[in-house]
């Protein structure tokens, strides 16, 4: 079975740049998390959305970060004018209603120079 | 605003030892999750506790609940260099946070 799909995988792009991160979450599942980890902060959870709609966008760094989700398998992370201090490792998430078990896309590993 | 912190920040063990992970929350949790990160990989589902003082057991992992709730602990028996990694714990209360993780090293 497919997992959570990310894209890229790597990211290398420089300050002030926009960047667009990409997720297709598991068939049938109708929650999806975007996360950032880094080794100051941990993991952070920035929005997530049900049934497309988001719900929480509080962990949400500034305007600079926007999340959509046109539809059911499909959501993007854009952050716009890029810093070098959104470098992180940002996952993607999906959940199924009925259980809190998250599963985890490998990220995408973003550098800004 | 809640906060879910873990001790120990660090652990290192010797193959064979016993290991706990400590996960305390400022609010109460309607449940409580775990998750292991291997080096270099992504948080991977391990369980979820929702009852208070509930204890689940998965081979050598032991999770245990807190009575009021605002507490966790994993426990390893007899670690395995297969056990390397980070543990979180996440809770959900009025928000969902993951807990600072505990990184695991296991020496041969």
């Amino acid at each position: 079975d497919a997992g959570v799909i990310q894209s890229p995988r790597h990211e290398v792009t420089e300050m002030g740049q926009e960047v667009t991160l990409r997720c297709k979450p598991i068939s049938g599942h109708d929650y999806l998390f975007w996360y950032r980890q880094t080794m100051m902060r941990g993991l952070e959870l920035l929005i997530y959305f049900n049934n497309n709609v988001p719900i929480d966008d509080s962990g949400m760094p500034e305007d600079r970060f926007s999340a959509k989700m046109p539809n059911a398998s499909f959501s993007t992370l854009k952050i716009q004018p890029s810093e070098p201090r959104d470098s992180a490792v940002y996952f993607c998430a999906s959940s199924p209603t009925g259980s809190s078990a998250q599963h985890f896309g490998d990220g995408t590993r973003l550098s800004i120079l | 605003g809640q906060q879910v912190m873990q001790i120990p920040q660090y652990q290192h063990v010797q193959e064979g030892e016993d290991f706990t992970t400590y996960c305390n929350s400022s609010t109460t949790l309607s449940n409580i999750q775990w998750y292991k990160q291997r080096p270099g990989g992504h948080p991977v589902f391990l369980i979820q506790l929702v009852k208070s003082g509930e204890v689940k057991k998965q081979k050598r992992l032991t999770f245990q609940f807190g009575e009021a709730k605002k507490n966790s602990s994993l426990h390893i028996t007899a670690t395995q260099t297969t056990d390397v990694g980070t543990y979180f714990c996440a809770g959900s209360g009025n928000q969902f946070y993951f807990g600072t993780g505990t990184s695991l090293t296991v020496i041969p």
